[in-house]
Formats: structure tokens, C-alpha cells, sequence
């Protein structure tokens, strides 16, 4: 069955850097475009950066455009989330989750059961 | 940056119908999804493109969205279906990905 695996996350001072995995299975990886989303702890879900399929195109949320790198390795069928400069506000569970549909207004689904980032002295 | 406005609870009878709105400028216009969370849970998809259902989602879940409001409803409420419900839509002007503030739902 599909499913997406998170890895990564930790406890990390501010301003250090964290790299997040996703690793997918069950469906053709190399096909679809792909997403971060994270929840910081009793909020809202909080899109933060989409990957083309084939890795062609990158757009991010302003909150962390400029700090966070989305990337791709197809042939392993794994999704990274590259995090530095770090701040406090950046700690939330973080959710890989497939783009389904097939067009930039497509839907999230599957999601992963995410991994918990926290950013703290 | 685009807006997407949920009211942050949502009280509701079981056996009746729960309906929670999402309002955004010229929402109409657009594709909306909704997604269902229950604490300690991923979202799982309920809604796509305003109003169809993903395999395995009940009949009970049904969507619409016309004008600056889409509307999820949940018929037949059951204690199961308390949880938080988000909508979300792609903002082409952007490229961004938007979601909405997020609705509790609470079966009495």
C-alpha cells in the first residue's frame, strides 16, 4: 500500500540545521509531486515547500524561503527537507504528503505520520 | 497572501448535520480540499475538488463551494467524526499552497 515514512527530527539549538527524510513506497515515487507541511504543537497545518516530480521546481512558504531547502532523490524514493538557521519557531511535527491529482491544484494525499522538530537552548 | 477564513469550533448533535464553511476571496473559483485530523493523528483526506470523495471516505461527507464560501457537510454525525477539519486550496497568484485557520468539531 502507499506510504510515506518521516525521519529526522529531533531536539536542535537555534540557529543550527536539521535534515528531514521521507521515504516512499507502494506507489511510483519518480511520478508525483511532493510536499512538506508541519503543525507546530496545538495549531494549524502550515504548507511549507512543494517539489516537482521531477525535481525541476521548488517553491516554498515565505516563512521559510531562503533557510530551507526541499530536495529529491528519485531513485531511492526519498523526499528531504534540508532545515538551517533554525529558530524557535520553527518547532512542529512536519508531514510529507503526496501530491495527488495531477495538476498544481491538486489535493494531499497520502499523508506520512510525521516527525517531531524542536528547536530549543 | 491569500486567506482562508474556518470558524474555530463547531458544535453538533449526532444524528445531525455538521456543516463548517471556509471563506476566501472569489473562493469559487478555485479547487478545494478538506482534510480530517484527529488528535495525535495525520490529516487524512475527506474532500476533493469542492466535492468529491476519495475511496473509503462515507457518503456522509459531502462539499460544495460557490462564491467566496465552500461548505463541508458531514450528515448522519457520529462520535467518530470529531476532529479537526481543515480546507485547502492552491493559490495561483502565488504558487503557494494555503490552508485554513481549522474547525473543532464537537459531537454533543
Amino acid at each position: 500500500q502507499v506510504q510515506l515514512v518521516e525521519s529526522g527530527g529531533g531536539v536542535v539549538q537555534p540557529g543550527r540545521s536539521l535534515r528531514l527524510s521521507c521515504a516512499a513506497s507502494g506507489f511510483t515515487f519518480h511520478t508525483y509531486a511532493m510536499h512538506w507541511v508541519r503543525q507546530a504543537p496545538g495549531k494549524g497545518l502550515e504548507w511549507v515547500a512543494v517539489i516537482w516530480f521531477d525535481g525541476s521546481n521548488e517553491y516554498y512558504a515565505d516563512s521559510v524561503k531562503g533557510r530551507f531547502t526541499i530536495s529529491r532523490h528519485n531513485s531511492k524514493n526519498t523526499l528531504y527537507l534540508q532545515m538551517n538557521s533554525l529558530r524557535a519557531e520553527d518547532t512542529a511535527v512536519y508531514y510529507c504528503a503526496r501530491m495527488s491529482g495531477g495538476s498544481s491544484m491538486s489535493w494531499f494525499d497520502p499523508w506520512g505520520q510525521g516527525t517531531l522538530v524542536t528547536v530549543s537552548s | 497572501s491569500y486567506v482562508l477564513t474556518q470558524p474555530p469550533s463547531v458544535s453538533v448533535a449526532p444524528g445531525q448535520t455538521a456543516r463548517i464553511t471556509c471563506g476566501g476571496n472569489n473562493i469559487g473559483s478555485k479547487s478545494v480540499h478538506w482534510y480530517q485530523q484527529k488528535p495525535g493523528q495525520a490529516p487524512v483526506l475527506v474532500v476533493y475538488d469542492d466535492s468529491d470523495r476519495p475511496s473509503g471516505i462515507p457518503e456522509r461527507f459531502s462539499g460544495s463551494n460557490s462564491g467566496n464560501t465552500a461548505t463541508l457537510s458531514i450528515s448522519r454525525v457520529e462520535a467518530g467524526d470529531e476532529a479537526d477539519y481543515y480546507c485547502q486550496v492552491w493559490d495561483s497568484s502565488s504558487d503557494h499552497y494555503v490552508f485554513g485557520t481549522g474547525t473543532k468539531v464537537t459531537v454533543l
